[in-house]
């Protein structure tokens, strides 16, 4: 079946410019997670959905950066007036339920921000 | 706050030679352990996963990992590599309670000559 899928593969922002990256997680799947990952680092956690519940937000770098779910499915990561340190890959990935299972990661979105 | 240490940045071998790649994490609770894998150009996807049962645990493609506790240690291990092991890998933690959010290591960047 279809894994996780991610759009766009490739951005680029001009600095100050609002962008939207989309994921759409395996079909059933509960949870939903969304990770920054900088040059030469490994990912680190930005938010958490269950369904359609923002239940962690904790990760989120700043205000200009904001996630929904609305439908429990696909879900978007805003980040507004953008700035050269939001230049990341950014992943998301989804599990079966919120306890201990798998998640499986889509191939990200790579955001470079001039 | 729980943290992973990965103490291989780069690791580069011959075919057939051993691998162990090092990670240490920082939790004193009980947390499930796991080794991921990142292909050039593929998805990040799950090489194995440590959930509080047997230490010696057991993956694809021929990998293990032993969750050694009283160390704080879950290192990876493959006794003879193959040039398609060239990859990246990353270890990860989550705690055993609530949603499973994964706190990854810096990776470890595996290249394996013909």
């Amino acid at each position: 079946g279809a894994g996780v899928s991610q759009s766009p593969r490739y951005k680029v922002a001009k600095r100050g410019q609002d962008v939207a990256l989309r994921c759409d997680p395996i079909s059933g799947h509960v949870s939903l997670f969304w990770y920054q990952q900088a040059l030469g680092q490994g990912p680190e956690f930005l938010t958490y959905f269950q369904n359609e519940a923002q239940l962690d937000k904790s990760g989120l770098p700043s205000d200009r950066f904001f996630a929904e779910r609305p439908e429990g499915s696909v879900s978007t990561l805003k980040i507004q007036r953008t700035q050269q340190e939001d230049s990341a890959v950014y992943l998301c990935a989804s599990s079966f339920s919120s306890g201990s299972s798998e998640q499986f990661f889509g191939p990200g979105t790579r955001l470079t921000v001039l | 706050a729980q943290s992973v240490s990965q103490h291989n940045h780069h690791v580069i071998l011959s075919e057939a030679a051993s691998l162990e790649l090092g990670c240490n994490y920082s939790y004193g609770g009980t947390v499930n352990l796991f080794w991921y894998v990142q292909y050039p150009g593929q998805h990040l996807q799950l090489l194995l996963k440590y959930f509080s049962e047997d230490p010696l645990v057991k993956g694809i493609k021929g990998f293990e990992a032993e969750f050694i506790k009283s160390k704080f240690s879950f290192n990876l291990r493959k006794p003879s590599v193959q040039w398609s092991d060239t990859a990246e890998y990353f270890c990860a933690v989550t705690m055993n309670t609530g949603f499973q959010k994964l706190v990854f290591g810096t990776g470890t960047r595996l290249l394996v000559s013909p």
